[in-house]
């Protein structure tokens, strides 16, 4: 079963960076859009950002452009999250998500990161 | 960007009835909409996706229906393990939003 698995998440002080990770374990992470969504604490759902199967094409929510970035590594099947600048209103559950509304879309459980001094 | 706008927020209803939820989009997304479940502590679970079609696994006292900017999803009856929140997302454009979520509750 193919499962997707983040990791990097943690306490930050607001300013700081944090790289989040997701794992693919499966056979066909270079075919899909690959996604991040996020869930502030007793919030709902926000997407983030994503990118292209090849990477040549990513995209961002505007209220972290300029300062996450999104790449993969199809390689190591591999997803990542750079996020720089970060700020109280970043803490939240980030999902990495496969194929989003499709589905052939998973979710992983999700990594926590909190923002404060 | 494209935003959804979900009603009613939170729903209350009783055991068997029919339960409507529904999300307006700020401008055309054809049939590009997604309906997700959530209970507490978990990932999203999606229902529907193009509007319509229905997840495999998924109930058929859920569906889902719209085009253009208006969209419903509709449980036929409401039973105790539907409790959580529904989510609509947009996927127009690879520029996805979400819905801020109805909660629903058994009265």
């Amino acid at each position: 079963e193919v499962q997707l698995v983040e990791s990097g998440g943690g306490l930050v002080q607001p300013g700081g960076s944090l790289r989040l990770s997701c794992a693919d374990s499966g056979f066909t992470f270079s075919m899909y859009w690959m996604n991040w969504v996020r869930q502030a604490p007793g919030k709902g759902l926000e997407w983030v950002a994503n990118i292209k199967e090849d990477g040549s094409e990513k995209n961002y929510v505007d209220s972290v452009k300029g300062r996450f970035s999104i790449s993969r590594d199809n390689a190591k099947k591999s997803l990542y999250l750079q996020m720089n600048s970060l700020r109280a209103e970043d803490t939240a559950m980030y999902y990495c998500v496969r194929d989003l509304a499709s589905p052939r879309g998973i979710w992983g459980q999700g990594t926590m990161v909190t923002v404060s001094s | 960007d494209i935003q959804m706008t979900q009603s009613p927020s939170t729903l209350s209803a009783s055991v068997g009835d029919r339960v409507t939820i529904t999300c307006r989009a700020s401008q055309n997304i054809n049939i590009w909409l997604a309906w997700y479940q959530q209970k507490p502590g978990k990932a999203p679970n999606l229902l529907i996706y193009r509007a319509s079609s229905l997840e495999s696994g998924v109930p058929s006292r859920f569906s889902g229906s719209g085009s253009g900017t208006e969209f419903t999803l509709t449980i036929s009856s409401l039973q105790p393990d539907d409790v959580a929140t529904y989510y609509c997302q947009q996927y127009n454009s690879y520029r996805y939003s979400f819905g801020q979520g109805t909660k629903l509750e058994i009265k």
